[in-house]
């Protein structure tokens, strides 16, 4: 079956600090992979995705690489800054025509001055 | 800009109430879904749509049903609010058959029921 599994919070980091948040997955066949980002009070907005191995996926400083050998997708940024506060969902879409994702139970990141 | 569109942010509703939540989507899609977010729970899948006028049960349909009356609309119907339906509740759109394009969420009903 198909399932995410990421790195339990919360996660504290000071500005500047380096971030990365752990995913792996299960698939069958070959999904594309996600990135969602929940500011407070917010719903959840896309922040990067990768559609096939050894893609990378980039917005806003963020990087994630899709590593089919490790099942992985690591959300990495070099220097995190207040503005990055909120909870990071990974997922997966399972390519059938219904197009489901399935989400990781989400990570939420406080950044201090 | 496309978007999904949920008609509250905020909504405070007494126990055993009939409560409507609205979403809309302005992109044609045909995918429609609602989940419920909680602390330490993540997203839960309620209730989701392939089409109109037809709906399938997520992980936890209790206490809740939809409708689909017209393509870009999608309304969860909690029949008799209790105070365990307090959550956060999303909705969300997709597009059948391009995977790649993920989901798309409106901003959320944060919903008390006293």
């Amino acid at each position: 079956g198909n399932s995410v599994t990421q790195m339990e919070g919360p996660v504290t980091l000071s500005e500047e600090a380096f971030l990365t948040i752990n995913c792996t997955y299960t698939a069958t066949g070959y999904p594309s992979l996600f990135w969602y980002v929940q500011y407070p009070g917010e719903g959840l907005q896309l922040l990067l995705k990768a559609t096939k191995a050894d893609d990378k996926g980039s917005n806003k400083g963020f990087e994630a690489t899709y590593r089919k050998e490790t099942t992985s997708f690591h959300l990495e940024k070099g220097s995190v800054q207040v503005s990055d506060s909120a909870v990071y969902f990974c997922a997966l879409s399972d390519q059938t025509g219904a197009n489901n994702l399935f989400f990781g139970t989400g990570t939420r990141l406080t950044v201090i001055p | 800009d496309v978007k999904v569109t949920q008609s509250s942010r905020y909504l405070v509703k007494r126990t055993g109430e009939k409560v409507f939540l609205e979403c809309v989507q302005d992109m044609d899609h045909e995918n429609m879904f609602w989940y419920r977010q909680d602390p330490g729970l993540g997203l839960r899948l309620i209730y989701f749509s392939y089409d109109v006028k037809m709906k399938e049960k997520g992980d936890i349909p209790e206490g809740y049903s939809v409708s689909r009356e017209k393509k870009e609309r999608f309304s969860l119907i909690l029949e008799s609010a209790s105070t365990n339906q307090t959550s956060m509740y999303l909705c969300a759109s997709s597009s059948q058959g391009k995977a790649n394009y993920g989901y798309t969420f409106g901003s959320g009903t944060r919903l008390t029921v006293v």
